[in-house]
């Protein structure tokens, strides 16, 4: 089974300011995804950034990118010039590319101050 | 531009009702899921449909049955609604299981007096 960890509940930023968001992941299947979703107040889920397993390099989706480390079992997102619309709920979960079993972390609460 | 589209957005049952969660797709996704969050929790998965004509449990499928009628549709049903079913249900699409990054709704929110 798989365990996700999101050890930050909640996490102030600066606007302008990048922020890391923590997230690692213990799987036994080496042939896995990690994603990242958004969760404004509205209620979506709105996904971010994806990382394949085998990328040789990290992601990077505009302001959002990962900070991928596999020997750590760990994918952080970092989000670089904070806007006031980053504020909103943030998950992370691995994908094993078999049985499709998305599993989310608990998530982090990012709120952007000015 | 829709997506995944969920109705209702909003229900309200007492216990021991029966009702059915829709779910459409027009992004010609071969996977649907249905997830519910509760509260400070992540989204946890009920059931699952890797393609047209098959289904799947998920982590907490008691309770629940699910439909995929055709490769659009994708429905929820609860048979006897109790109060721990009071949640946030979530739809899903993905291209495929492989190719699973996932198409989220915008959410129902359901509450079992």
């Amino acid at each position: 089974a798989q365990k996700i960890t999101q050890t930050q509940p909640g996490m102030f930023v600066q606007e302008k300011e990048a922020v890391t968001l923590d997230c690692t992941y213990d799987t036994s299947d080496p042939s896995y995804g990690l994603f990242w979703y958004k969760q404004p107040s509205s209620g979506e889920m709105i996904f971010l950034i994806y990382q394949g397993s085998y990328d040789q390099q990290n992601a990077t989706e505009g302001r959002y990118s990962l900070n991928f480390q596999k020997a750590r079992k760990s994918a952080n997102l970092v989000i670089s010039a904070s806007q006031l619309g980053d504020s909103a709920m943030y998950f992370c979960a691995p994908d094993t590319g078999t049985a499709s079993k998305l599993t989310f972390g608990t998530g982090t609460r990012l709120q952007v101050t000015l | 531009n829709a997506g995944v589209t969920q109705t209702p957005k909003f229900q309200v049952l007492k216990t021991g009702q029966s009702m059915t969660l829709q779910c459409a797709q027009d992004m010609n996704h071969n996977s649907m899921y249905w997830y519910r969050q509760d509260p400070g929790m992540g989204l946890r998965l009920i059931y699952y449909s890797a393609s047209e004509g098959t289904t799947d449990k998920g982590e907490v499928p008691n309770g629940y049955n699910v439909s995929r009628l055709n490769k659009r549709e994708f429905s929820l049903r609860l048979e006897s609604a109790a109060p721990s079913q009071t949640s946030v249900y979530f739809c899903a699409s993905s291209e495929s299981l492989a190719k699973n990054i996932q198409y989220f709704g915008a959410g129902t929110r359901l509450s079992v007096l």
